[in-house]
């Protein structure tokens, strides 16, 4: 058990619709990473966030957003979903800037 | 930009058979490098890291892998691999100023035979 929560585990809704994923990092973890994980673009960045703070953007589609709230919890919107987005999502956390990072077990969204 | 390059995206196996699994990168500054392991159904879980000092890095579960800048190369190596093994297994770098973020390569799927 790497410490990480993801909420909910499998997530199916229409294109159009909008959903959020949602993740708590080990405890003490300050930096919080979300990651998409699909066959044919295999593990891609999205975004990160450290104590509260946007700190690094990666292939984030402007259809997507994120925040990292006061307790440290972070959720990663997903909005006019596309058949495309069907993915698996990671939250990962690290506990400072640069520590290695822990895995959530991820959200399998499929958009129907 | 860095990128990861794992040479091989299958890779079958007999129980306690040695096995390597290759992992080369392409980077102009320092790096920072990762092997995680992902099971079915599961997320990542790090196997071990190279952030600096010895270039044999010990990890879990007797997996071990070597660091060589020259050939700017990080392969994972086990001596003898279990059925337990079977998983599919990522390569990632990041750089040391990058708070982080991690760039994967795309994976090799171990399968391991009785």
């Amino acid at each position: 058990d790497s410490g990480v929560t993801q909420t909910p585990k499998h997530l199916i809704t229409a294109t159009g619709q909008r959903v959020t994923l949602r993740c708590s990092p080990r405890s003490g973890d300050l930096s919080v990473y979300w990651y998409q994980q699909s066959l044919d673009q295999g593990l891609q960045f999205l975004i990160q966030y450290y104590n509260g703070e946007e700190r690094a953007k990666g292939n984030i589609l402007e259809r997507f957003s994120a925040q990292q709230f006061p307790d440290l919890h972070s959720e990663l919107n997903l909005s006019s979903l596309e058949l495309g987005d069907s993915a698996l999502y990671f939250c990962a956390s690290g506990e400072t800037y640069n520590s290695p990072l822990h895995f959530g077990n991820g959200t399998r969204l499929t958009v129907t | 930009a860095q990128s990861v390059t794992q040479l091989d995206s299958q890779v079958p196996v007999f129980e306690e058979a040695p096995v390597e699994l290759r992992c080369n990168y392409s980077s102009s500054v320092s790096v920072y490098l990762f092997w995680y392991v992902q099971y079915p159904n599961q997320g990542l879980q790090l196997l071990l890291k190279y952030l600096s000092g010895s270039t044999l890095v010990k990890g879990i579960n007797g997996f071990e892998a070597e660091f060589n800048k020259s050939q700017t190369s990080f392969h994972l190596r086990k001596p003898s691999v279990h059925i337990s093994d079977t998983a599919e297994y990522f390569c990632a770098v990041t750089l040391y100023n990058q708070g982080g973020k991690l760039i994967f390569g795309q994976g090799t799927e171990l399968s391991v035979k009785p």
